[in-house]
C-alpha cells in the first residue's frame, strides 16, 4: 500500500496570508491526525478526524481549522499567518476508530516571513 | 493531563553496541498505547515500536526491544547491536484509546558512531 501523503512538501507564506495542507492517508485509513513540530515547541497534536467528524482539538487558536472528506483525505488551514506558524506540519493516518497505531506522512515544512 | 519525559537530549553509542533510551510518562488512564517513534535527517516520523498498556510482556521488534514497567510509568527502549542507519531523533509517545491525540517527550538525539 502506499503510504500517506502530503502536499505541497514546502511552501513559504508571508505573515497574514492564509495556507491549505492537505494529507491523503493510508488506503483504508478513515482516521487522520494533524501534528505540529517546531524546534521550540516539539510536537504537537492539531485535530483529529475520523469519518469526516473532528474527534479531538489541540490547545491551538481558531486560526488553525481542518477537514475531512468522504473519502478520508484531510485538509487543515491556517489563516492570518503568523511568524510562528512556521513549522513542519505533520500528518498521520490510522486504521480506524479506537486510536490504533498512527502512520505518518513525509510532512509539510511551511516558513513564513 | 497526560506528559511524556524523555530526560536525556542527546546520546551516542559505537557501532554495534546496545544502548537504552528513557523515557517515563503520567496519566491517570490505565488503557493506553506507548511508541518509539524515528525520525531521521529526513524527517520522516517511522513507527519504531508499540507497547498496549494492558499486556504484560515486553514488545519486541528485531533489534529493539521496550522495558515497559507500568507501575513506575516508564517505558525505555533498548537498540541492541546498533546501526549507522540507527541515528536519529528518537521519539517517546503516549495515547489514551479512546482519544487520537498523541503525546510525545522532547526526544533523544541519537548518533550511531563508527
Amino acid at each position: 500500500k502506499a503510504g500517506v501523503t502530503q502536499t505541497p512538501r514546502y511552501l513559504i507564506k508571508t505573515r497574514g496570508q492564509q495556507v491549505t495542507l492537505s494529507c491523503s492517508p493510508i488506503s483504508g485509513h478513515r482516521s487522520v491526525s494533524w501534528y505540529q513540530q517546531t524546534p521550540g515547541q516539539g510536537l504537537q497534536f492539531l485535530f483529529e478526524y475520523f469519518s469526516e467528524t473532528q474527534r479531538n482539538k489541540g490547545n491551538f487558536p481558531g486560526r488553525f481549522s481542518g477537514r475531512q472528506f468522504s473519502n478520508s483525505r484531510s485538509e487543515m488551514n491556517v489563516s492570518t499567518l503568523e511568524l510562528g506558524d512556521s513549522a513542519l506540519y505533520l500528518c498521520a493516518s490510522s486504521p480506524g476508530q479506537f486510536q490504533e497505531t498512527q502512520y505518518f506522512g513525509p510532512g509539510t515544512r511551511l516558513l513564513v516571513l | 493531563a497526560q506528559t511524556v519525559t524523555q530526560s536525556q537530549p542527546e546520546m551516542s553509542v559505537q557501532e554495534a553496541e546496545t544502548v537504552t533510551l528513557s523515557c517515563t510518562y503520567d496519566t491517570s488512564e490505565n488503557n493506553y498505547y506507548l511508541f518509539w517513534y524515528k525520525q531521521p535527517p529526513s524527517r520522516q516520523m517511522i513507527l519504531v515500536i508499540r507497547q498496549e498498556a494492558y499486556k504484560q510482556q515486553n514488545a519486541t521488534e528485531n533489534r529493539f526491544s521496550v522495558n515497559f514497567q507500568k507501575a513506575a510509568k516508564s517505558f525505555s527502549l533498548k537498540i541492541s547491536d546498533s546501526q549507522l542507519g540507527d541515528t536519529a531523533m528518537y521519539f517517546c509517545a503516549f495515547m489514551t484509546y479512546r482519544m487520537g491525540d498523541m503525546r510525545f517527550g522532547a526526544g533523544t538525539r541519537l548518533t550511531v558512531k563508527p
